[in-house]
């Protein structure tokens, strides 16, 4: 199976700061990488698949890169609204599977 | 509008079975791929099962496999995870999700493993 591995688990910023998280394949998927966030109570939302496609309706200030093993989320600058848990998932091959999730908190 | 609808979640006990359900609309059910996923309390995503568009094609996370079965009815627009031998662990949200992707989620329905 793949392994996703996801970083970091955890980390506290401020509004308008830039964020990166990175998750790491443990064999290559090509762009086969989504991304997702889920606010407490609710539903994940994917916010960027083909690893850097935007998903309809989601802000500009989400971006994803990465192509291989290596993949980033990049905030560009929080919203009060992006706090929140963000995961990456690999579909390139079954089972398909998820990083451990970065928790984002607020600073 | 589309919609997936998971329902079937229960409290039961340690060794038992359970049947979750997930009902489509809104889309053509049978040209997509479909998932199961679940939330334990407190913890991240884990992927449990898919299923390919004609039901040919059946995959399992390692945890599951052998307990689990995942099935689907084209003609009823539904998804099943017929879940035995349940453990404490097996304690979760259940999410069903559409595509090959995984791009579009349901609300989830809880499974308790407890005696």
């Amino acid at each position: 199976d793949i392994q996703m591995t996801q970083s970091p688990s955890a980390m506290s910023a401020s509004v308008g700061d830039r964020v990166t998280i990175t998750c790491r394949a443990s064999q290559g998927i090509s762009n086969n990488l989504a991304w997702f966030q889920q606010k407490p109570g609710k539903v994940p939302k994917r916010l960027i698949y083909a690893s850097s496609s935007l998903q309809s309706g989601v802000p500009s200030r989400f971006s994803g890169s990465g192509s291989g093993t290596e993949f980033t989320l990049t905030i560009s600058s929080l919203q009060p609204e992006d706090f929140a848990t963000y995961y990456c998932l690999q579909h390139n091959s079954y089972p398909y599977t998820f990083g451990q999730g970065t928790k984002l908190e607020i600073k | 509008e589309v919609q997936v609808v998971a329902s079937g979640g229960d409290l039961v006990q340690p060794g038992g079975s359970l049947r979750l359900s997930c009902a489509a609309s809104g889309f053509t059910f049978s040209i997509y791929a479909m998932h199961w996923v679940r939330q334990a309390p407190g913890k991240g995503l884990e992927y449990v099962s898919g299923i390919s568009s004609n039901g040919g094609s059946t995959y399992y996370a390692n945890s599951v496999k052998g307990r689990f079965t995942i099935s689907r009815d084209n003609s009823e627009n539904t998804l099943y995870l017929q879940m035995g031998s349940l453990r404490a662990e097996d304690t979760a949200v259940y999410y069903c999700a559409r595509g090959r992707e995984v791009e579009f989620w349901g609300q989830g329905t809880l499974v308790t493993v407890s005696s």
